[in-house]
């Protein structure tokens, strides 16, 4: 089974603080996407990247950037954070093509990260 | 605007009883639905997948149906288990385009 590791289940910071959510996927997928899951609303997708040192904006990339420097890790980076950054942050891995037509997306269990 | 809306928000029903979830979507061009399951506290996980030329497809108690005309998808949950208590993510997929997702519906199930 694929397995999608995020690094931490729960984070508090404070506003102002650099933070760093990681994820490593061990199924060698070239997609890793990072999404925040808010109530009421559905996934929305941060960022997306198809390949190592690659990276796309998804719908709402700002506040955020990301690194792949190797394959099976994907980092997601809070530059200054910001008390409307706090939500659930889930990442997730796939094969093929990068909008998941054909292969399902698995995720990790998420980051609920709490900014004060 | 491509969209998918799902109903009910929320849904409670007895341990044992159906329950039927639906799904619409405004996304063209289509290529694919997928229904994934989320318990609390984890990720959402893949149920099935539909295409556009696939009407019915069952996993276990799980059946999802796809009505392209309409634009609607249902995914029906038989003899409902405590462990369905959920939430059901409906997510479309647009050729060359990103994944469209859905709020969710959630689903307790009381003994």
């Amino acid at each position: 089974d694929v397995k999608v590791t995020q690094s931490s289940r729960y984070l508090v910071k404070r506003t102002g603080e650099k933070v760093f959510l990681e994820c490593v996927q061990d199924m060698d997928h070239e997609n890793m996407f990072w999404y925040r899951q808010d109530p009421g609303l559905g996934l929305r997708l941060i960022y997306f990247s198809y390949d190592v040192k690659m990276k796309e904006k998804g719908d709402i990339p700002e506040g955020y950037s990301v690194s792949r420097e190797k394959k099976e890790r994907f980092s997601l980076i809070l530059e200054s954070a910001s008390t409307n950054q706090t939500s659930m942050y889930l990442c997730a891995s796939s094969l093929g093509d990068w909008d998941g037509v054909g292969s399902p997306l698995h995720f990790g269990n998420g980051t609920r990260l709490t900014v004060t | 605007k491509n969209q998918v809306e799902q109903s009910p928000q929320s849904l409670i029903i007895l341990e044992g009883k159906n329950c039927t979830l639906q799904c619409n979507y405004t996304v063209s061009p289509f290529s694919n639905l997928r229904w994934y399951k989320q318990d609390t506290g984890r990720g959402p996980v893949s149920l099935t997948i539909m295409t556009f030329s696939e009407n019915t497809k069952s996993n276990g108690r799980y059946t999802a149906t796809l009505d392209a005309d309409t634009k609607q998808s249902s995914l029906h949950i038989t003899a409902s288990q405590l462990s369905d208590s959920a939430s059901y993510i409906c997510v479309v997929s647009s050729r060359g385009n990103k994944l469209v997702f859905g709020a969710g519906t959630i689903l307790r199930v009381k003994s």
